[in-house]
């Protein structure tokens, strides 16, 4: 298996742009993850989905952020108007219980610059 | 609140070292423990993970040490090496949270040779 699939890698826009991050998640993993990391904050979960709906959005700093799962093979995180304290990493990880337990493989992830 | 508490937030080993990170939990509904290890420019990658009805599970060079009365865990990982210098972040996760974990802030470990 490939893994996840993150594009673009890296993302350098304007503020007051719209920002789409894409995520294809491992085949067969019913749950979905997005998470942001910066040094100031660390790993935050942001939204996850499971099945293509999402169960949790607690972690969505505004409502300039939304994500969408319409299948289950791919997810957007998108970021509308941009602000430059979204520069961040942003990770997508998928997973699927197995023996009881859920581990989370997460892709390469997307450095998101905004200027 | 489900935190997870990690420490210490930097750590300096020499090659050969033991190097020791701990976590302590609070959500007595966990039932599952990684530890995720990311370089530089990487995503977190699964290193080692326990279930609580063990007290140790090691994995190589790499042990998790599980004590469940004290709701703590701790990553050793034996004989250091350079190649290890990274980040580990432990994390939980249960029932209750259905595959969603919760995370330390991270560790980061520098080997020196």
């Amino acid at each position: 298996d490939a893994g996840v699939i993150q594009s673009p890698r890296h993302e350098v826009t304007e503020m007051g742009q719209e920002v789409t991050l894409r995520c294809k998640p491992i085949s067969g993993h019913d749950y979905l993850f997005w998470y942001r990391q910066t040094m100031m904050r660390g790993l935050e979960l942001l939204i996850y989905f499971n099945n293509n709906v999402p169960i949790d959005d607690s972690g969505m700093p505004e409502d300039r952020f939304s994500a969408k799962m319409p299948n289950a093979s791919f997810s957007t995180l998108k970021i509308q108007p941009s602000e430059p304290r979204d520069s961040a990493v942003y990770f997508c990880a998928s997973s699927s219980r197995t023996g009881g337990i859920y581990e989370q493989y997460f892709g390469p992830g997307t450095r998101l610059t905004v200027t | 609140q489900q935190q997870v508490k990690q420490s210490p937030q930097s750590l300096i080993v020499q090659k050969g070292g033991i190097s020791i990170i701990n976590c302590a939990y609070e959500n007595t509904a966990f039932d599952y423990f990684p530890w995720y290890q990311q370089f530089p420019g990487k995503g977190p990658a699964l290193l080692i993970a326990i279930r609580p009805d063990v007290s140790e599970k090691k994995e190589g060079r790499f042990t998790i040490s599980f004590n469940k009365s004290a709701k703590q865990f701790s990553l050793h990982i034996m004989d250091s090496q350079p190649g290890d210098s990274a980040t580990y972040f432990c994390a939980a996760s249960g029932w209750t949270n259905a595959g969603k974990s919760t995370f330390g802030d991270g560790t980061t470990l520098t080997v020196k040779p």
